[in-house]
């Protein structure tokens, strides 16, 4: 029982370079979320996704795409990356309207030079 | 929109210590309160949650938080903590009639226990 699993687990790129983060849920969660984790400030979300088919911004959503190719996945896209996007990046998923529920993935650790 | 913050970003406690780690939020409405904890290298985990009913809430390892509705806070709190609470702990909020289902987190407390 895997829960919740991203690739890669670390990554580096140079500025301008393009990645996608991925991730995916074997609980057969609605709903999935990327946030990104920097010291002194939390978890911030990106961009979640309520429901298989579609995607909507969270508090920093600029700079990132996303996919939700079908229920289990959910990608975090970098089209062309920059420092300030070094960071820790946590994708989650819940059932919808449980955030009691909620379930992380073990993170991706990206520094952009 | 709901912001929280938490006070302490670095705590130094020795084994056997008290703690007592700060969270307020700001929303106006009817809100869920959770604290999570992120033990090094490890993924965040759900420590304890508030939802309705009694205002002292009690979690895992020991811990429990206490809601405070006049002062918007939902405080952390050990009485004796040990080395294995070395982590960094997250104060979160989700307002009740928030249709997205998110989660806002504080900026994290990290907290060293030294033995």
């Amino acid at each position: 029982n895997a829960g919740v699993t991203q690739t890669p687990k670390f990554q580096v790129l140079k500025t301008g370079q393009s990645m996608t983060l991925q991730c995916a849920q074997d609980m057969n969660h609605n709903s999935m979320y990327w946030y990104r984790q920097d010291p002194g400030m939390g978890l911030r979300l990106i961009y979640y996704s309520a429901s298989e088919g579609t995607t909507d911004k969270g508090e920093v959503p600029n700079g990132y795409n996303v996919s939700r190719l079908n229920k289990r996945e959910f990608s975090l896209r970098l089209e062309s990356a920059a420092p300030s996007q070094t960071s820790v990046y946590f994708c989650a998923s819940s059932e919808w309207g449980k955030a009691e529920k909620l379930f992380f993935g073990s993170g991706t650790q990206l520094s952009v030079l | 929109a709901q912001s929280v913050s938490q006070h302490n970003h670095h705590v130094i406690l020795s084994e056997a210590a008290s703690l007592e780690l700060g969270c307020n939020y700001s929303y106006g409405g009817t809100v869920n309160l959770f604290w999570y904890v992120q033990y090094p290298g490890q993924h965040l985990q759900l420590l304890l949650k508030y939802f309705s009913g009694d205002p002292l809430v009690k979690g895992i390892k020991g811990f429990e938080a206490e809601f405070i509705k006049s002062k918007f806070s939902f405080n952390l709190r050990k009485p004796s903590v040990q080395w294995s609470d070395t982590a960094e702990y997250f104060c979160a909020v989700n307002a009740r009639n928030n249709a997205g289902n998110m989660l806002t987190f504080g900026g994290g407390t990290r907290l060293m226990v030294k033995p």
